[in-house]
């Protein structure tokens, strides 16, 4: 069994639609979570960390569920911009940083 | 947010040579730095991170004379792939999390060809 599971995708919507993505992973110690969006051909950027008590940022909220080991991405009023592959990343015990990565899911908005 | 550059952004180069790829903090100091490959459609698969004043940790599976690894000072590390073959073709990505803090910050990687 894979670390980091993530829906596999491909989703393809319509522009203003909602999309939810989600995420399990299997290190009930692991402390950190993070969703990270890529462009093709492009580095991982941050989109946002994932909190116990969820936390929004405009049209993404992140939820993490410690007691399921689940975490989700929801993107409401989905733009053409939001089209790439979004990463769910799982950090360890440590600050060290160490990140386990999925294997992404891809959106795709059409217009 | 921070920034991490990495040198060069394209490389093609002939199997049985050898490429240096560097990887720098340019606005913080990174004791710890991650070395990933990506291969199409795939997700980052991490290789080694790099500790200053110290050898790489590499990931099982890693070929640690393939792919040597030297984070000379607290903003520079460096990989080179060593005889590269075809095989060894793919977009590479360091990484670098601020002291104290646990999100990575992205290089915009390399993209290495050996033909």
């Amino acid at each position: 069994r894979k670390e980091v599971e993530q829906d596999p995708g491909p989703f393809n919507v319509p522009e203003g639609a909602t999309v939810a993505f989600n995420c399990t992973y299997s290190n009930s110690a692991s402390q950190s979570f993070f969703w990270y969006r890529q462009d093709c051909r492009k580095e991982p950027k941050l989109l946002m960390s994932v909190y116990s008590s969820g936390n929004e940022d405009g049209r993404f909220t992140a939820q993490l569920n410690r007691a399921s080991q689940y975490i989700s991405l929801l993107i409401r009023d989905s733009k053409l911009s939001d089209s790439a592959t979004y990463l769910c990343v799982v950090n360890g015990n440590t600050n060290a940083g160490k990140s386990t990565f999925g294997d992404g899911t891809t959106l795709t908005v059409k217009p | 947010g921070a920034v991490v550059s990495q040198h060069p952004s394209r490389v093609i180069c002939k199997s049985g040579t050898s490429v240096k790829i560097e990887c720098r903090s340019l606005d913080f100091q990174a004791t710890t730095m991650f070395w990933y490959r990506q291969f199409p459609k795939k997700s980052l698969m991490l290789m080694a991170t790099s500790n200053e004043g110290s050898k790489a940790t590499y990931e099982q599976g890693v070929e640690k004379d393939k792919f040597l690894i030297n984070h000379a000072s607290l903003t520079l590390s460096t990989l080179t792939v060593t005889s590269a073959h075809p095989e060894d073709s793919s977009f590479y990505i360091c990484s670098a999390p601020l002291q104290g803090y646990y999100e990575q910050y992205f290089g915009p990687g390399t993209r290495l060809t050996v033909t």
